[in-house]
């Protein structure tokens, strides 16, 4: 089965400092998507960024970047210049087996970006 | 456009009752998805309907039934409700690629009290 882990419940930071969510995942496929998805307080679940496990170069998303490192089974996510509507939930997802299987989610983190 | 809606976005309700909630997707997407969030935040997959064929079941209780009428619909209709089935619902479509499921994108969530 898959596991997606997310060791951090929640973290604050100030604004415009760098913060890193970590998350770690378990699988035995070789090909695959991985995905972070922010969740604010409006409740709608917004896809922060999106990476192709075959794929070398990390991805990035303006602020947004992850470091993916394939053979540890890492995907953080770091963001840059925090802003005050980064304040959300942060939810790390892996696709539960092939196919149309679903999304297994981490335990998700909630990130604080404090004035 | 809104690209992926639900409805209702609220649901209070009594114990014992049976209620649906409505999905719908105009991505052209293949797949749908119903999610259950929980009070602790913690997301997980109940269903999904691949060109109108139920793809899994976990382990989700039979009041639960979901119904595609077509491949942009996805309709979930819980019967006898109890007072565990508060949460949040939230439906989900995606396409379906060769390296597994694309970006998933989540309906506004429907928040579902059972009194």
């Amino acid at each position: 089965a898959q596991t997606v882990t997310q060791s951090q419940p929640e973290m604050s930071v100030q604004e415009a400092e760098t913060v890193t969510l970590s998350c770690t995942y378990d699988t035995s496929e070789n090909n695959y998507y991985l995905f972070w998805y922010k969740q604010p307080p409006s409740r709608q679940m917004i896809l922060v960024i999106r990476q192709e496990a075959y794929k070398q170069q990390n991805a990035t998303e303006n602020r947004f970047s992850v470091n993916f490192q394939k053979a540890a089974k890492s995907f953080s996510l770091k963001i840059s210049d925090s802003q005050l509507g980064d304040t959300a939930m942060y939810f790390c997802a892996f696709p539960s087996g092939g196919g149309a299987d679903g999304l297994t989610f981490g335990k998700g983190t909630h990130l604080i970006i404090q004035p | 456009d809104t690209a992926v809606s639900q409805t209702p976005k609220y649901l209070v309700t009594q114990m014992g009752n049976d209620k649906s909630i409505k999905c719908e997707q105009n991505l052209g997407h293949d797949t749908m998805y119903w999610y259950k969030q929980d009070s602790k935040k913690f997301l997980k997959i109940m269903f999904s309907y691949n060109n109108k064929e139920l793809i899994i079941n976990e382990t989700v209780p039979n009041r639960f039934s979901p119904k595609s009428p077509d491949k942009a619909h996805l309709n979930l209709h819980i019967n006898s409700l109890e007072l565990g089935d508060s949460a949040v619902y939230f439906c989900a479509s995606s396409q379906v690629l060769a390296g597994g499921s694309d970006t998933q994108y989540f309906g506004p969530g429907t928040r579902l009290t059972v009194l």
